[in-house]
């Protein structure tokens, strides 16, 4: 059984704090990664993706792989109100994408 | 560019009725996928079409068919509505199957009473 645990939350930061989200996940050979964020009532939208170990960097967002201990975090540095949603890791093997649940931020003015 | 529609966006059947939901790409992607999205439990595969021609069912494709009409049309069908099917209803597409980011469409909120 193919699992991605993450932490429902919510997870509440002040604003320009640091957020950082954690996804586990179950298959060792899993190739590749992705942090979605989904505001209510819409779709997900991806953020990153991932797919070789150590930290990758978009603008204020950092996606960091350790494939050995199975885990993937994404951290948004200057974290504003418009960050606040459902971010849901995502993890592909064998062209098998399996979601996580979800951890819903919510970020303070 | 669109990029991924579905219709309807809202729809309320009672159960044993059946319906269609429509999903179309502008992307030229080869790869789509039917997914439904309950509260607690994330994003679930219905049915997945990894190429024109081809379809596979997903983690969870019991009460659900699809057909991939062509390259960018891949519908869902529920022959006979349950209860259990009330959920939020995905269609995504990417370029490569499995591998690459997936395009979501706006959803289809279905209540079955």
């Amino acid at each position: 059984q193919k699992e991605v645990e993450q932490n429902s939350g919510p997870l509440s930061v002040p604003e320009g704090a640091i957020a950082s989200l954690n996804c586990t996940y179950s298959d060792r050979g899993s190739q590749s990664f992705f942090w979605y964020r989904q505001y209510s009532g819409k779709s997900p939208e991806l953020i990153m993706s991932i797919y070789s170990n150590g930290d990758k960097e978009d603008g204020r967002f950092t996606a960091q792989l350790n494939k050995a201990s199975q885990y993937v975090s994404l951290l948004i540095r200057d974290s504003q109100p418009s960050d606040s949603a459902t971010y849901l890791c995502a993890v592909n093997f064998n062209n098998d994408m399996r979601f996580g649940a979800g951890t819903r931020l919510t970020v303070k003015p | 560019n669109a990029g991924v529609t579905q219709t309807p966006k809202f729809q309320v059947l009672k159960t044993g009725q059946s319906m269609t939901l429509q999903c179309a790409q502008d992307m030229n992607h080869n790869s789509m996928y039917w997914y439904r999205q309950d509260p607690g439990m994330g994003l679930r595969l219905i049915y997945y079409s990894a190429s024109e021609g081809t379809t596979d069912k997903g983690e969870v494709p019991n009460g659900y068919n699809v057909s991939r009409l062509n390259k960018r049309e891949f519908s869902l069908r529920l022959e006979s509505a349950a209860p259990s099917q009330t959920s939020v209803y995905f269609c995504a597409s990417s370029n490569l199957f499995g591998r690459d980011e997936q395009f979501f469409g706006p959803g289809t909120r279905l209540t079955v009473l």
